[in-house]
């Protein structure tokens, strides 16, 4: 079974730019998160979709950040204009439903470097 | 969401069991204890989840206390594959948030 795909792996921008991530979810799972991790901590959540409807976004800095989940399917994660604290690996990450357990199946990640 | 508490990090022998803590004394009850795993430059991996009773898996095993206020992981051999941050998670059922703190960093030695 395919994993969670994210793309690029690696992008290095300068403040003030706009970059974007891609992700593909593991078939047939309805839920699909986005995190943010900085060096050193645990994932931050970003927002949540299940199918393409938004269910949390209450830690998206929506002035600079924005998500989104055409057909509900694969999603894509903006950033414009970047800050030197965006740098962080952004990670996606996929489950079944909203009611399952709580397993969610990771990407490998994108990782930002702001300049 | 319930928060978690768990030390920073921890050493084990190759080959000796491991004992990872969290201590969650505000779970509800219907929290999940989760745990999840993450090696360097991956993303997290699902290691183990349990709600009242003890959970063997072929990873690890899960023992949750019986007032649910606090659990352990166990890897019952580590391997130097095993070094790693194990994130301890109450995951909200009325929230479906996973929501990680900053988890125990593994070091296995040889």
């Amino acid at each position: 079974e395919a994993g969670v795909a994210q793309s690029p792996r690696y992008k290095i921008i300068e403040k003030r730019q706009s970059v974007a991530f891609w992700c593909n979810p593991i078939s047939g799972h309805a839920t699909l998160y986005w995190y943010q991790q900085i060096l050193g901590q645990g994932p931050k959540l970003l927002i949540q979709f299940q199918n393409n409807g938004v269910v949390d976004d209450s830690q998206l800095p929506k002035d600079r950040f924005s998500a989104e989940r055409l057909k509900g399917v694969d999603s894509t994660l903006k950033i414009q204009p970047a800050k030197l604290e965006d740098s962080a690996v952004y990670l996606c990450a996929s489950s079944l439903d909203l009611r399952n357990t709580g397993e969610l199946f990771f990407g490998e990640g994108s990782r930002l470097t702001v300049l | 969401d319930a928060k978690t508490t768990q030390p920073n990090s921890m050493e084990s022998n190759e080959e000796e069991p491991v004992h990872l803590p969290c201590n969650h004394s505000t779970i509800s009850g219907t929290d999940y204890i989760h745990w999840y795993r993450q090696l360097p430059s991956q993303g997290p991996e699902y290691v183990i989840h349990g709600l009242t009773s003890n959970v063997n898996n072929r990873m690890a095993s899960l023992a949750i206390a019986e007032d649910r206020k606090s659990s352990t992981l166990i890897l019952h051999r580590a391997t130097l594959r095993d070094a790693a941050v194990y994130y301890c998670i109450a995951y909200g059922g009325a929230t479906n948030k996973l929501i990680f703190g900053t988890g125990t960093l593994l070091a296995v030695q040889p």
